[in-house]
């Protein structure tokens, strides 16, 4: 079956850490780009970051560059996110999606189903 | 930065009706241009990328047109399973995603 699954996500105090990751299957992982995006509760869809299938290219959102790094394992198919000096307004559903080719900003055809990052003291 | 607005922000319909949502950019992202039909609780699911290609298993009553700065996501005939919320979403930069536009039944 082709699918994403995301973990990692919890509660954490502001200016903590965390890091996600995302499990791939059904598909060859390291054909394509991969992406985290992420939803606010009750809000819309962000971006957060994208990262190429050789991890030679890497973008990040504003909003999140400079405290979160992309990474990537071909080996394990999975696709990480660390979150370094977490703030409240990074509260969200952080989704795992992958993009239809190997890099380039794109849409997204496939997500995870999320894992949720809560941030408070 | 590339700005998506979608509207209008919330659409009243009833089953059988022809209903339409419009994403403008603010610069032309010529057909870079994706959309997105989200229920609640669940992850987004993709329906139309570069503007008017049906991704494959959507429905064809689902269609999309437009180039530049100003988009149309057409849903020809609305059915109970379409009622839930859809972004734009433009690719040519910013992977920036419109504020949604919830489908509610009227």
């Amino acid at each position: 079956e082709v699918q994403l699954v995301e973990s990692g996500g919890g509660l954490v105090q502001p200016g903590r850490s965390l890091r996600l990751s995302c499990a791939a299957s059904g598909f060859t992982f390291d054909d394509y780009a991969m992406n985290w995006v992420r939803q606010a509760p009750g809000k819309g869809l962000e971006w957060v970051s994208g990262i190429s299938w050789n991890s030679g290219g890497i973008h990040y959102a504003d909003s999140v560059e400079g405290r979160f790094t992309i990474s990537r394992d071909n080996a394990k198919n999975s696709l990480y996110l660390q979150m370094n000096n977490l703030s409240i307004e990074d509260t969200a559903l952080y989704y795992c999606a992958k993009g239809p080719a190997n890099w380039g900003p794109h849409f997204f055809d496939l997500w995870g189903q999320g894992t949720l990052v809560t941030v408070s003291s | 930065d590339i700005q998506m607005t979608q509207s209008p922000s919330t659409l009243s319909a009833s089953v059988g009706d022809r209903v339409s949502i419009t994403c403008r950019a603010s610069q032309s992202i010529s057909g870079w241009l994706a959309w997105y039909q989200q229920k609640p609780e669940k992850a987004p699911k993709l329906l139309i990328y570069k503007a008017s290609s049906l991704e494959s298993g959507v429905p064809s009553r689902f269609s999309g047109s437009g180039f530049g700065t100003e988009f149309t996501l057409t849903i020809s005939s609305l059915q109970p399973d379409d009622f839930a919320t859809y972004y734009c979403q433009e690719y040519a930069s910013d992977r920036t995603f419109g504020q949604g536009t919830k489908v509610e039944i009227k």
